[in-house]
């Protein structure tokens, strides 16, 4: 089955600073990869997603980026904020199997 | 306005006892799904539905079954509840359609096995 790994587990940046946090997958069947957002006890929020036949896909100032060969994909936040803090989780499906595998998930702190 | 809506919000039980945990979508999505949630794990699987009358095993699926009668309902039940049952029960959906789609959770399930 799928394998979804996420890294870092948690990262800190200063206020208006970049973070990235990445993630790689085994399975070459999957084609859809979406990032959610989790603040402390509230459900899962889906922030973006990029399907296979894409590379990049950007929303303000989020986007995301996926290398099929190399089976990763990564977040990418710019001028961070402190409301950006929350728990990042990405996941994997296909067209087959449409549940989702998630990675562990990455706890972004943004210091003010 | 279509949501996702689970029940009950907090649940503590002992174990061995029986326990049903409640989703329900008024989007008229195909797909359901049931993931739990524990530190350190992030979200894992527990079971899953096509539609009605369908239903699939996921990755941690051991002690837990669902069926689907309806459209809108999909509920987990714990046969007999263990300690390593304490978890935040999610509930997602997504609509049918060709390729995978985004799924919405539901607004969580916090049991505490005792």
């Amino acid at each position: 089955g799928e394998n979804v790994e996420q890294h870092p587990s948690t990262l800190s940046v200063q206020e208006g600073d970049s973070a990235v946090i990445k993630c790689t997958y085994s399975d070459s069947a999957s084609n859809y990869f979406p990032w959610y957002k989790q603040e402390l006890g509230k459900r899962p929020q889906l922030i973006i997603d990029i399907r296979s036949n894409v590379g990049e896909k950007k929303d303000q100032r989020i986007a995301v980026t996926l290398n099929k060969t190399a089976k990763h994909f990564s977040l990418h936040i710019t001028e961070t904020q402190p409301e950006d803090s929350a728990v990042y989780f990405c996941a994997a499906s296909n067209t087959g199997r449409r549940a989702l595998t998630f990675g562990s998930g990455t706890r972004l702190q943004v210091q003010p | 306005d279509a949501e996702i809506t689970q029940s009950p919000r907090h649940k503590i039980t002992e174990t061995g006892r029986q326990v049903t945990l409640a989703c329900h979508q008024t989007w008229n999505h195909n797909n359901m799904f049931w993931y739990r949630q524990d530190l350190g794990h992030g979200l894992r699987l527990i079971h899953y539905s096509y539609g009605v009358h369908d239903t699939n095993k996921g990755e941690v699926s051991d002690g837990y079954s669902v069926s689907r009668s309806n459209t809108e309902d999909l509920p987990l039940t714990l046969e007999s509840a263990a300690s390593s049952q304490t978890s935040v029960y999610f509930c997602a959906s997504s609509p049918a359609g060709t390729g995978p789609l985004e799924q919405y959770f539901g607004p969580g399930t916090r049991l505490t096995v005792t």
